[in-house]
């Protein structure tokens, strides 16, 4: 079975500008989470997505936003970018309600802001 | 609010056994996790704990007190590449909002020759 893929892998942005990435979770899953992770703050929550619906969400501001469609892969957009923003962005989907280390993470996505 | 304490960083040496701690103070308790990740790519799934008791597998063990607000990482016969850092989360619940994982920051671990 394909692991979690997430594209792109690498990226490079300038202050104001947006950006979107894209998850395709295991084949099956229905849940993806998203986290950025950074050396100082670790593994932050940013959202969960389950059938199409947000059913979670972390502390950070709007423009931090995503998207599920019909087939479980999903999108997560963060528009004028700051600085801060640069970090490594993982995507994680799992079985729902599945207890036993349910997560299974992409490779992520490194994103740099100039 | 809710809190995961782990040791930033550790050492051993090849071949030694390693433990590493992890405390929580957390609304609820419904799980905790162990993964691995190595410098440059994505976590890894190591253990899972939701009862008392110490769960084995292979060289890796997982201990959980939930009285404590405890657990641990047990790492035998340390090998070069168990190098990596190691993350603890737990889930405060199983419902709603709270589904969600708390993650500590990790432990960076540096295994000698």
């Amino acid at each position: 079975k394909a692991g979690v893929t997430q594209t792109p892998r690498y990226l490079i942005k300038t202050r104001g500008q947006q950006v979107t990435l894209s998850c395709s979770p295991i084949s099956g899953h229905r849940s993806v989470s998203w986290y950025q992770q950074t050396p100082g703050q670790g593994l932050q929550f940013l959202f969960e997505y389950f059938s199409e619906t947000q059913r979670n969400k972390g502390n950070f501001p709007g423009r931090f936003s995503g998207r599920q469609f019909s087939n479980s892969r999903s999108e997560m957009n963060v528009s004028t970018l700051e600085l801060g923003d640069s970090a490594l962005y993982l995507c994680a989907s799992s079985l729902p309600g599945q207890g036993q280390g349910g997560q299974y993470f992409g490779p992520g996505t490194r994103l740099t802001v100039t | 609010g809710q809190n995961i304490d782990q040791p930033t960083e550790m050492t051993a040496t090849e071949g030694a056994i390693v433990q590493i701690n992890c405390t929580y103070q957390t609304s609820g308790f419904n799980g905790l996790f162990w993964y691995q990740q190595h410098a440059g790519e994505a976590p890894t799934f190591l253990s899972y704990n939701v009862l008392d008791g110490l769960e084995e597998k292979g060289r890796f063990s997982s201990f959980l007190s939930r009285s404590k607000g405890y657990s641990y990482l047990l790492l035998k016969e340390l090998q070069m590449k168990d190098s990596a850092s190691y993350l603890c989360a737990v889930r405060p619940s199983n419902a709603g909002n709270n589904r969600k994982l708390i993650w500590g920051l990790g432990t960076s671990l540096a295994v000698n020759p």
